[in-house]
């Protein structure tokens, strides 16, 4: 079936550094989403993405849906302790919506 | 505005007895979805409600029943329940089954013992 590729897998960074995480795919998506799991708490939507090379922004968060609809990349800058958690993508085409297997993003103090 | 509302939020079972998770939506979406995350697995579907009156089955929905009570309400079953159900299970709804943004619940934890 269709996977999306999620990467890093995990990733441990200092506070304030930058982050860069991306999703690929063999197959085209009409949407990219990406959302942010806190502990012990359901997804969150963080950004939707509607066009291919759409940039999109949300406060220190920007994603962007890549130019041959296979891929997107989510960065956070200035992160912040609050940014720990799972970030998953998810694409979609028609009524299917898969979703990543999710970067788990640590911040040492 | 409480969103989707799940409960329980923990829950153990004995081998071979039987629960239903509720889930709820106040946001008058038409779709509604269960999902179970395992750790390294990502979000699978069980089964989802396209629209009220339906169900279909998602990419793993053995050892599973839904009902979709209302428009509100969409409940899953586990008759028989097995370790391998150890889970932790989402409940989420969308405006339409074409329209990509989701809305999760908080989960539910649950293990089988």
């Amino acid at each position: 079936g269709q996977q999306l590729n999620q990467s890093p897998q995990s990733m441990f960074i200092q506070e304030g550094e930058d982050v860069s995480m991306n999703c690929t795919s063999s197959s085209i998506f009409n949407t990219w989403l990406w959302y942010k799991q806190d502990p012990g708490e359901g997804p969150v939507l963080l950004i939707a993405l509607y066009k291919a090379g759409e940039l999109t922004s949300n406060g220190r968060l920007t994603a962007q849906f890549g130019i041959t609809r296979k891929d997107s990349f989510l960065n956070i800058s200035a992160s912040i302790p609050s940014d720990v958690g799972i970030y998953f993508c998810a694409g979609q085409r028609d009524d299917k919506i898969i979703f990543g297997k999710g970067t788990r993003l640590h911040i040492l103090p | 505005n409480a969103g989707v509302t799940q409960t329980p939020k923990f829950q153990v079972l004995k081998t071979g007895q039987s629960m239903t998770l509720q889930c709820a939506q106040d946001m008058n979406h038409n779709s509604m979805y269960w999902y179970r995350q395992d750790p390294g697995m990502g979000l699978r579907l069980i089964y989802y409600s396209a629209s009220e009156g339906t169900t279909d089955k998602g990419e793993v929905p053995n050892g599973y029943n839904v009902s979709r009570l209302n428009k509100r309400e969409f409940s899953l079953r586990l008759e028989s329940a097995a370790p391998s159900q150890t889970s932790v299970y989402f409940c989420a709804s969308r405006m339409g089954h074409l329209v990509a943004e989701a809305f999760f619940g908080q989960g539910t934890r649950l293990t089988v013992v």
